[in-house]
C-alpha cells in the first residue's frame, strides 16, 4: 500500500503566518489524486482540496495546495483563528485508499 | 444539501455486538459508493469498509474482516455496519462518508466503546 508521511507532526505558528504542510508518499500518486482534510475537535474531517491542488466548494483561497508523484504540499496563506486544527492527507490513486498520520497546526 | 447521520454507537463489552447506521438524504444515493472510516481516540483516520452502489462489492481492511458486515438498501438511502466479536482496539467513532475516491461528505460520526 501507499504509504504517507505527513511533516512535521506539529506546527505552531501565530495568526497571519503562513503555513507550509508536507506529505511524501512510499510511492508515485497516481495522477495526483491526493487529497487534503481539515479536522477540528469534535467534528467531522472536511475536504479542502483535491486531485492535489483543487479546492473543494466553499474553500477560501488561502487553501492551496501543490506537488506531483511523491512530494505533495498543503500551504496556508494567512493564517486565521480557524485554520488551527489537524489536517490530513489521503492518496487515492491507488487501493487501498491512504491517510497520512496527520499534522497538528496549533496557535503559537 | 448533502447530510449524512450515523447512529448506533454505545458501549459494549469485549466480544459483543453492535449495529451501526448511516442515512443519507441530498443526493442519489444509489449512485455512488460508501466508506466506513473510524478514528481511535486521539488517533487518526482508518477506513474500516466499503461498498459499491449496487452492493455487488465490499471491501474490509484486514483487522475487521470476518468481524464487520457492511450493507445497503438503497430504498431507504441507508447504509448498515454489522460489528461482531468486538475487541478493545474496535473503540473509535464511526464516520460514514461517500465515496468519490475523496471523501467529500462525511456525518458527525457515532461512538463506539468497548470495554468491561
Amino acid at each position: 500500500e501507499n504509504v504517507l508521511t505527513q511533516s512535521p507532526g506539529t506546527l505552531s505558528l501565530s495568526p497571519g503566518e503562513r503555513a507550509i504542510l508536507s506529505c511524501r508518499a512510499s510511492q508515485s500518486v497516481y495522477n495526483n489524486n491526493l487529497a487534503w482534510y481539515q479536522q477540528k475537535p469534535g467534528q467531522a474531517p472536511r475536504l479542502l482540496i483535491s486531485g492535489a491542488s483543487s479546492r473543494a466548494t466553499g474553500i477560501p483561497d488561502r487553501f492551496s495546495g501543490s506537488g506531483s508523484g511523491t512530494d505533495f504540499t498543503l500551504t496556508i496563506s494567512r493564517l486565521e483563528s480557524e485554520d488551527f486544527a489537524v489536517y490530513y492527507c489521503q492518496q487515492y490513486g491507488s487501493l487501498p485508499r491512504t491517510f497520512g498520520q496527520g499534522t497538528k497546526l496549533e496557535i503559537k | 444539501e448533502v447530510q449524512l447521520v450515523e447512529s448506533g454507537g454505545g458501549l459494549v463489552q469485549p466480544g459483543g455486538s453492535l449495529r451501526l447506521s448511516c442515512v443519507a438524504s441530498g443526493f442519489t444515493f444509489s449512485n455512488y459508493w460508501m466508506r466506513w472510516i473510524r478514528q481511535a481516540p486521539g488517533k487518526g483516520l482508518e477506513w474500516v469498509a466499503n461498498i459499491k452502489p449496487d452492493g455487488s462489492e465490499k471491501y474490509y481492511v484486514d483487522s475487521v474482516k470476518g468481524r464487520f458486515t457492511i450493507s445497503r438498501d438503497n430504498t431507504k438511502n441507508s447504509l448498515s455496519l454489522q460489528m461482531s466479536s468486538l475487541r478493545a482496539e474496535d473503540t473509535a467513532v464511526y464516520y460514514c462518508a461517500r465515496d468519490t475516491g475523496t471523501f467529500d461528505y462525511w456525518g458527525q460520526g457515532t461512538p463506539v466503546t468497548v470495554s468491561s
